[in-house]
């Protein structure tokens, strides 16, 4: 399977804490999302990280890209309960009309106050 | 409109019944995606959609879910003779133009719920 697969599947923290969940791929990509989705709703976009990218950060978000692992990490920093939701990595292997974004099965975040 | 629509929201139906699922997607944006999530699920991909190009029904799971366009705008998800399995939330997504490096935008889903 070519899809991202995230660990872990379930991360439970305390307020103020960081939070970090990863990413794993099979095969080489264009680009690799991250994703989040409150109450299995519609899916809202966080970050893009490019294949030439090793990292990239949006706020209290920090997304890192090792293409030799084949893997991405999400880190959170100073959570906050408002976090709480599942976030997905979705890799995108590029070619022409027709590819997809390929999702992983998710990490389900708890943040706790 | 602002973002990328779906209805109905939820849609109970009876085992044999046909539903359709409706897309109205960002207005100018080209490409348009189905993806199904079962409960506690990751996303499974369905069809896309990209300018006039024939569409990518790889992802389709069987003869019974078909999808069209019309106008290049909204988009219709056609289950026919529905199974239990098929209960999922089924989540509707454009972007301006196809992959590769376009943030694709996602509407609220359509729960469905095969009795």
């Amino acid at each position: 399977s070519q899809q991202g697969e995230e660990d872990p599947q379930a991360l439970s923290i305390q307020e103020g804490e960081n939070a970090t969940m990863n990413c794993s791929y099979k095969t080489s990509i264009n680009n690799l999302q991250w994703y989040r989705q409150n109450s299995g709703r519609g899916l809202v976009h966080l970050i893009l990280i490019r294949s030439n990218e090793r990292e990239k950060h949006s706020g209290r978000l920090r997304v890192t890209l090792d293409t030799s692992k084949k893997s991405s990490s999400l880190l959170i920093t100073a959570s906050r309960a408002a976090d709480t939701a599942s976030y997905f990595c979705a890799t995108d292997f590029g070619g022409q009309a027709g590819t997809a974004l390929i999702f992983g099965k998710g990490t389900t975040l708890s943040v706790s106050s | 409109g602002a973002g990328v629509s779906q209805s109905p929201s939820n849609k109970v139906t009876e085992k044999g019944k046909d539903v359709e699922l409706r897309c109205d997607p960002i207005s100018g944006h080209t490409a348009l995606y189905w993806y199904r999530q079962s409960l506690g699920q990751g996303l499974e991909f369905l069809i896309y959609f990209q300018g006039n190009s024939a569409p990518d029904k790889s992802g389709l799971p069987s003869d019974r879910f078909s999808a069209e366009r019309t106008g290049g705008s909204v988009s219709t998800l056609t289950i026919q003779r529905t199974q239990q399995e098929d209960s999922a939330v089924y989540l509707c997504a454009s972007s301006f133009t196809g992959f590769s490096g376009n943030t694709i935008y996602f509407g609220e889903g359509s729960w469905l719920t095969v009795v």
